[in-house]
């Protein structure tokens, strides 16, 4: 059964700083999911990976399959991105879809 | 159309109240999921339909029934509810197989 981890769980920025949030599981997966929640909406789905690395826009988002470990990158961050954002993995090894293991998310505060 | 679109947006009632929360999507997906989100903590896994039959209950209590009379659409159903009940109830919806989800903006549920 996996077990996920994030960090920072909160992550106060100045507008234009790179943010790193990071995320570690424990059991093999096949996908990795990056998720954006503001707060009392829904879920956006910013990335599902499973190698390497993706881009979109001012987002990336990178793992290494190896070290069971990934990092969603934020370039010149802007007040809007305030929300918080959320890694999720299979709960079980070769799990079915949507049974996800959520991490406890990393809420994020740009500052303008 | 990439939405899934969930009603209502908030929902108020009270513990003898028969209530039901709806989602619809169009974009040809036949697995559709209920989650529940608590306020600060991440979503757990409720029910998943796979070709409009339930495949998996993660041992919900039975005054939640879900129902996805087709396709399109995924109904829970509230019944005698508790106050502990009061969360976010998110829908989602993939490709059967595919780890990409697509999440709806959730129903906020109050129980008074």
């Amino acid at each position: 059964k996996n077990e996920v981890e994030q960090s920072p769980q909160n992550l106060t920025a100045q507008e234009g700083e790179f943010i790193t949030i990071n995320c570690s599981y424990s059991v093999g997966i096949s996908a990795l999911h990056w998720l954006q929640q503001h707060p009392g909406g829904g879920i956006v789905s910013l990335f599902m990976l499973s190698s390497g690395k993706k881009k979109h826009g001012r987002l990336i988002a990178t793992i290494n399959i190896q070290e069971k470990h990934s990092s969603l990158h934020i370039t010149a961050s802007h007040p809007r991105d305030s929300a918080v954002y959320i890694c999720a993995v299979p709960l079980y090894y070769g799990g079915s879809q949507g049974n996800l293991i959520f991490g406890k998310g990393t809420k994020l505060s740009v500052k303008p | 159309d990439t939405e899934v679109t969930q009603t209502p947006k908030h929902l108020v009632m009270g513990m003898t109240n028969k209530k039901s929360l709806k989602c619809e999507q169009h974009m040809g997906h036949r697995a559709m999921y209920w989650y529940k989100q608590k306020a600060k903590k991440p979503p757990e896994l409720m029910f998943v339909y796979s070709y409009e039959k339930l495949s998996i209950n993660e041992s919900v209590p039975s005054r939640f029934s879900p129902e996805c009379p087709n396709s399109s659409l995924l109904n829970l159903h509230l019944h005698a509810l508790q106050p502990e009940d009061s969360a976010l109830y998110l829908c989602a919806s993939s490709q059967v197989g595919s780890q990409e989800l697509f999440f709806g903006s959730g129903t906020q549920l109050s129980v008074l």
